[in-house]
């Protein structure tokens, strides 16, 4: 089947500890996004990436790093300087980098990270 | 920064009812969509209207688009307890990086 597969699905995190959010996706698609989601709120963007080996910020990129090695995977960590990191995080991507917003995104099933 | 504003915040219909939901924005777009999340979830992509169309269908859903208002609303007709769920637009900018802006949601509740 294909799709996006995010993992862990719960994750706890020390203070001071850095944190990394697994994104894998199996649709060929060029351009992956990750979302923060507080509870009941909308989604806020942290970093995009339209192509391997290049990514952009987002609205509220601080405190968060991520790479683009592989079309396929798309990480996310959490650093210690995200002082408030407890939301949903949720990894999305869509199919074309030359299409823009016009294009729909196709969602994991996110993360919930907690701090301990 | 979040354009979307929907409204009600929550809405409790009964099945079979219709349920109307409600996305106004503030500057210019490409596109609006709608996405449905279920708890603990992803979200969904329902349906997308680009900004020279007004009205659009899919099924039970129809998503209506009003660019003077900078408004959409989308309609679910005779809504059944698995429509139970929060609803999110999604603008597509016309301006700035190629990315979608979120509204905050209109959870709905369908009571059987």
């Amino acid at each position: 089947d294909g799709g996006i597969t995010q993992s862990p699905k719960y994750l706890f995190r020390k203070e001071g500890q850095n944190v990394t959010l697994s994104c894998e996706q199996n649709l060929n698609h060029d351009a992956m996004y990750w979302y923060r989601q507080d509870p009941g709120q909308g989604l806020r963007l942290i970093y995009y990436s339209q192509i391997v080996n290049d990514f952009q910020k987002g609205d509220i990129a601080e405190g968060y790093s991520v790479s683009r090695e592989k079309k396929e995977s798309f990480p996310l960590t959490v650093t210690s300087a995200q002082k408030n990191p407890t939301a949903f995080y949720l990894c999305a991507s869509s199919i074309d980098r030359y299409s823009g917003t016009d294009e729909k995104l196709f969602f994991g099933s996110g993360t919930q990270l907690s701090v301990l | 920064s979040q354009q979307g504003e929907e409204d009600p915040q929550a809405l409790s219909i009964q099945e079979g009812e219709n349920a109307t939901m409600n996305c106004s924005y503030k500057t210019s777009i490409n596109n609006l969509q709608w996405y449905r999340q279920n708890s603990g979830r992803g979200l969904v992509h329902l349906i997308l209207i680009r900004s020279n169309e007004r009205e659009k269908h899919s099924g039970r859903l129809r998503v209506t688009l009003d660019t003077s208002k900078k408004s959409s609303s989308l309609l679910i007709t005779a809504s059944r307890a698995a429509d139970t769920a929060s609803y999110f637009c999604a603008t597509g900018q016309i301006q700035g990086a190629q990315k979608l802006v979120f509204g905050q949601g209109t959870r709905l509740t369908i009571n059987p």
